[in-house]
């Protein structure tokens, strides 16, 4: 079964770039989707379809795809942006339906 | 507006059972593919179980045979039957809505399998 890798995580500077990346051998063929989860509250969409953002995202952050390699990138970093987040796939096989990396801390310093 | 709000939640011993509901409004319900996700204490996100809008289902291997979803659609909710419950489905459990990816969630509900 698939297994979307991220690190485990990360922290950047405000004002910075933030790049999280998520990556699984067969990810080439497969779209790839964001969730941001701040402490305490549900997980929100923030990409999907590798880089479409839904009403109300900034445009701060988008997504990017290349080979076995997924990346969200936020630029700008904000205080608000501190959260875990998760890239995630469709994958039919073995009857998987969402499969979810484990999830990067990102740290606002 | 979409909203999704789970219910049923609480502590339950190992080998218990619980029903944990969804209660879906703001989109036509029968039309998508509904989700539950659970998410343990200090951990990721795990997908559960989904229903199609016509009731065609699929499980994670970690609960086949135990957890049962289903859906009504004229009350448009979601339900989750959990049976034999053991200390490692102690989680948040989430209802989301498909659309390939989960567009949008519920606030979910905290079940704690304990003795």
């Amino acid at each position: 079964s698939s297994v979307l890798t991220q690190p485990q995580s990360l922290s950047v500077a405000p004002g910075n770039t933030a790049r999280i990346t998520c990556e699984e051998n067969n990810l080439g063929n497969k779209s790839v989707h964001w969730y941001q989860q701040r402490p305490g509250q549900a997980p929100l969409l923030v990409i999907f379809y590798e880089n479409d953002r839904p009403s109300g995202i900034p445009a701060r952050f988008s997504g990017s795809h290349s080979g076995s390699t997924a990346t969200l990138t936020i630029t700008r970093v904000e205080a608000g942006d501190e959260a875990d987040y998760y890239c995630q796939v469709w994958d039919n096989s073995h009857d998987h339906h969402w499969i979810f990396g484990g999830g990067t801390r990102l740290t606002v310093l | 507006e979409v909203q999704l709000v789970e219910s049923g939640g609480g502590l339950v011993k190992p080998g218990g059972s619980l029903r944990l509901s969804c209660a879906a409004s703001g989109f036509t319900f029968s039309l998508y593919t509904m989700n539950w996700v659970r998410q343990a204490p200090g951990k990721g996100l795990e997908w559960v179980a989904s229903i199609s809008g016509s009731g065609y289902v699929h499980y994670a291997e970690s609960v086949k045979g135990r957890l049962t979803i289903s859906r009504d659609n004229a009350q448009t909710s979601l339900f989750l039957q959990m049976n034999s419950l053991r200390p490692e489905d102690t989680a948040v459990y989430y209802c989301a809505r498909d659309a390939y990816w989960a567009d949008y969630w519920g606030q979910g509900t905290l079940v704690t399998v304990s003795s």
